[in-house]
């Protein structure tokens, strides 16, 4: 079955701090999707984007289908931003990836 | 308000016990999808359902069971038969709206076996 990875698996921010979240499809999906969860468990869906790239504030999503990789950047981190990242794909059988757990120090 | 809503958010259960978790959706969202979450990892797919009366298995399906009688509701029952049980189980629910498959996820439910 498809394999996903995401990079790097932990990252420490101070507040601020912009970043890149990364995330490899050992073969090509639809239905890509970026969530967050929350520390409480919530997870909320940032982007749909099985291509090209979109944005909502301070969050941008990029996916560059050919190469079977999507990128997610946090621009000017806030401590609200922490938690886990996660990608997705794969349509109703969906596949997530590990997660990216992120910090942002005050 | 139009959501997902999973009950209870906590569940105690001894061995050897089965236990049915709720997960409803006023979303008018036709597919829906039971997920497992072990501490520090990923989402894994157990049951997902298009459309009424029709369920597919996921990748963990074994020890659990599913039924979708009706358009909001999607239970799932953790059967005596899953040895592992103790997880973060969570809800979700889509639709096909101009291209997009977004999913939206319940707040879930934490299983203890005890």
């Amino acid at each position: 079955g498809i394999q996903v990875e995401q990079s790097p698996p932990d990252l420490i921010l101070q507040e601020g701090a912009n970043s890149t979240l990364r995330c490899n499809f050992s073969d090509s999906v639809n239905n890509l999707q970026w969530f967050h969860q929350n520390p409480w468990g919530q997870l909320i869906n940032l982007f749909y984007i099985p291509s090209g790239t979109k944005q909502n504030g301070r969050l941008s999503a990029t996916t560059v289908a050919t190469e079977r990789y999507s990128l997610l950047y946090i621009s000017s981190s806030q401590t609200t931003d922490s938690g886990v990242y996660f990608c997705a794909g794969g349509g109703f059988k969906t596949i997530f990836g590990a997660g990216t757990r992120l910090f942002v120090k005050a | 308000d139009g959501g997902i809503t999973q009950s209870p958010k906590y569940l105690f259960r001894k061995e050897g016990q089965n236990v049915t978790l709720s997960c409803e959706q006023n979303l008018n969202h036709d597919a829906m999808y039971w997920y497992r979450q072990d501490p520090g990892q990923g989402l894994r797919l157990i049951y997902y359902s298009q459309i009424v009366n029709d369920f597919q298995k996921g990748d963990i399906a074994e020890g659990y069971s599913v039924s979708r009688e009706k358009k909001e509701s999607f239970p799932l029952t953790v059967t005596s038969a899953q040895k592992n049980p103790t997880a973060f189980y969570l809800c979700a629910s889509s639709i096909r709206d101009r291209g997009t498959d977004t999913q939206y996820f319940g707040p879930g439910t934490r299983l203890t076996v005890l």
